[in-house]
């Protein structure tokens, strides 16, 4: 059964870097497959992010894509997200996500609150 | 860039009613639609992909219909456990993702 789990500040201040981690467990992120980070503000849809693959696909959501990183880190079967220059507006649950090639979301980490205030 | 429409953006409905909901694509996304039913407070839980295929498990009053730019989720029978919100989502593979902007279906 694959698991995800996000970590990472519930807090940050603006203008700051947002910094999260997904810890996968039961899959191997080598094997393949594409891994996501999805958010949703309060009371409010949800927005795509990014999206990577092992072979070294990106995807970016264009309203974000100048201010996201996102990577791989094999070696701990995890991956990240960074948000630069973060406002009171990127202030949401984050999940991360995984997905097979050519089909949705099938397995979702349980998401995490992350505000972003002085 | 892509946008996903979704409408309504509320709708009222009581138990045993049939709804739709209805999702248009700003370009053909063949047949890469899911919907997806969303409780407070809970993770998104998966009712249908490739716009028609119904999800392991998930109770046969729920249908999806269409291809190309337009897509419903019909939900039939409506039940007590069903007032939630949905979201249709295009997953592309080969590009960008998008989420239509919810429905909440509401008593």
């Amino acid at each position: 059964q694959v698991q995800l789990q996000e970590s990472g500040p519930g807090l940050v201040k603006p203008s700051e870097t947002l910094s999260l981690t997904c810890a996968v467990s039961g899959y191997s992120i080598s094997n393949g497959d594409y891994w996501d980070w999805i958010r949703q503000p309060p009371g409010k849809g949800l927005e795509w992010i990014a999206t990577i693959s092992r072979g070294g696909i990106l995807h970016y959501n264009p309203s974000l894509k100048r201010r996201v990183t996102i990577s791989l880190d094999t070696s701990k079967n995890q991956f990240s997200l960074k948000l630069n220059s973060v406002t009171a507006a990127d202030t949401a649950v984050y999940f991360c996500a995984r997905h097979v090639f050519t089909e949705p979301v099938d397995y979702w980490g349980q998401g995490t609150l992350v505000t972003v205030s002085s | 860039d892509m946008q996903m429409t979704q409408s309504p953006s509320i709708l009222t409905a009581s138990v045993g009613d049939r709804v739709t909901i209805t999702c248009r694509a700003s370009q053909t996304i063949s047949n890469y639609l899911a919907w997806y039913q969303q409780k407070p407070g809970k993770v998104p839980k998966l009712l249908i992909y490739k716009a028609s295929s119904l999800e392991s498990g998930v109770p046969s009053r729920f249908s999806g219909s269409g291809s190309g730019t337009e897509f419903t989720l019909t939900i039939n029978s409506l039940q007590p456990d069903d007032f939630a919100t949905y979201y249709c989502h295009q997953y592309n593979s080969y590009s960008t993702w998008t989420f239509g902007q919810g429905t909440k279906v509401e008593i």
